[in-house]
């Protein structure tokens, strides 16, 4: 049982390039959300998506794209990343039934 | 708008003796409340939740919680913590109807042998 898995573990990007983090769960829940990780700050809300079709903004919006593809699928992208960017993301679903979610191990981003 | 406070960035205990990290809330209405846990270079784990009903809460690896309404409290405990349980402690609370999580800025527990 894979969870939530996250791609790429690990990605260096100048400033100005764009990319875009893969993540897909497979315990058929409605829920996805992308959160980021800084020092000190906690974990900020990007973006989440309550079901197929649809997304929304969280916390931190500014300077990223998501995409649902499927119910399994919840992708991010950096148009055109900045130095501001470098962060840990995380990717999460969500389990309405019990309110848990489930992480996938991260992505570390740096932007030089 | 839901919020979380950790007032503690780290929380230092040796060994066998009783730990707790605190966590208070704001919400408008009732809420949900989590615990979850990092270790290094890992994704988060869920440690416990209040969702109703009775006010303490026990979840993985003996950790417990209780939800003090008047207080607006959440704190996680444990009775004897061990050198395994250090990593970094996230509360955080949301609303029922599928509202999304806010995280704490975590607490750093370092358990000392």
């Amino acid at each position: 049982n894979a969870g939530v898995t996250q791609t790429p573990k690990f990605q260096v990007l100048k400033t100005g390039q764009s990319m875009t983090l893969q993540c897909a769960q497979d315990m058929n829940h409605n829920s996805m959300y992308w959160y980021r990780q800084d020092p000190g700050m906690g974990l900020r809300l990007i973006y989440y998506s309550a079901s197929e079709g649809t997304t929304d903004k969280g916390e931190v919006p500014n300077g990223y794209n998501v995409s649902r593809l499927n119910k399994r699928e919840f992708s991010l992208r950096l148009e055109s990343a900045a130095p501001s960017q470098t962060s840990v993301y995380f990717c999460a679903s969500y389990a309405g039934n019990t309110g848990e979610l489930f992480f996938g191990e991260g992505s570390r981003l740096t932007v030089l | 708008a839901q919020s979380v406070a950790q007032p503690e960035d780290q929380v230092n205990v040796a060994e066998g003796n009783p730990l707790t990290v605190k966590c208070t809330y704001s919400v408008s209405g009732n809420p949900y409340l989590f615990w979850y846990v990092q270790y290094p270079n890992r994704g988060l784990q869920f440690l416990l939740k209040y969702i109703t009903g009775d006010n303490l809460v026990k979840g993985s690896y003996g950790f417990e919680a209780e939800f003090n309404k008047s207080q607006t409290s959440f704190h996680l405990k444990k009775p004897s913590a061990l050198v395994s349980d250090s990593a970094l402690y996230f509360c955080a609370v949301s609303l029922p109807g599928n509202t999304p999580l806010v995280f704490g800025k975590g607490t750093r527990l370092s358990v000392i042998a």
